[in-house]
């Protein structure tokens, strides 16, 4: 059974770090990857989507990765800012396409 | 405006109540999904729909009904069988293509049992 686990749990930076949020999971056999951003009592936004034959998507201060060889992914958020301030949820889409949901990483940007 | 409308908002139930969230789109998006949001935890999906007129369980449907007679809507039913329905849920939506497409999210309903 495909499961998905986000690490730290939670994360406070200084504005202005650079950043990296985990996302790993357990069976390569994956169609995309997307992280989300969910502020808190709203629904989410879609930030990258990366297809299961893709290695990297990039949007602005924002960098996603895919290794499926090692079942991982990484957010990479450039010059953090107060904004920032989510809960990021990576999810993938199996081979029954459904999606499947890490628990978060929320992340906290201090000014 | 193009996009996933969810309402109510919020949303309070009495023990042993059947309640129905509401959930449309004008994306012309054929696939629409239901999913629950504990506190502190991922999603999980509850039904899910690629056309109208048909949809498929989720991974925790029991004590859950939904339909689809329009492709613009896909209500939820919470019916008195959900034993803890106290939750924050979200309605996505897509075009077909398997693989290859992403979801959209609404914004939310949060329901609570009193």
């Amino acid at each position: 059974k495909q499961e998905v686990t986000q690490i730290p749990a939670a994360l406070s930076v200084p504005e202005g770090e650079n950043l990296v949020l985990n996302c790993s999971f357990t069976d390569s056999a994956i169609y995309n990857l997307q992280w989300f951003r969910q502020d808190p009592g709203k629904g989410l936004t879609s930030l990258l989507l990366i297809q299961s034959s893709q290695r990297e998507q990039t949007s602005g201060r924002l960098n996603a990765s895919l290794d499926k060889s090692s079942g991982r992914s990484t957010l990479y958020i450039a010059a953090s800012q107060p904004g920032d301030s989510a809960t990021y949820l990576c999810a993938l889409m199996d081979s029954s396409y459904k999606l499947i949901f890490g628990s978060g990483t929320r992340l906290l940007v201090r000014p | 405006d193009g996009g996933i409308t969810q309402s109510p908002k919020y949303l309070f139930r009495k023990e042993g109540q059947n309640v129905t969230l509401s959930c449309e789109q004008n994306l012309n998006h054929d696939a629409m999904y239901w999913y629950r949001q504990d506190p502190g935890q991922g999603l999980r999906l509850i039904y899910y729909s690629q056309i109208v007129n048909d949809f498929q369980k989720g991974d925790i449907a029991e004590g859950y009904s939904v339909s689809r007679e329009k492709k613009e809507s896909f209500p939820l039913t919470v019916t008195s069988a959900q034993k803890n329905p106290t939750a924050f849920y979200l309605c996505a939506s897509s075009f077909p293509g398997g693989g290859m497409v992403e979801q959209f999210f609404g914004p939310g309903t949060r329901l609570t049992v009193l």
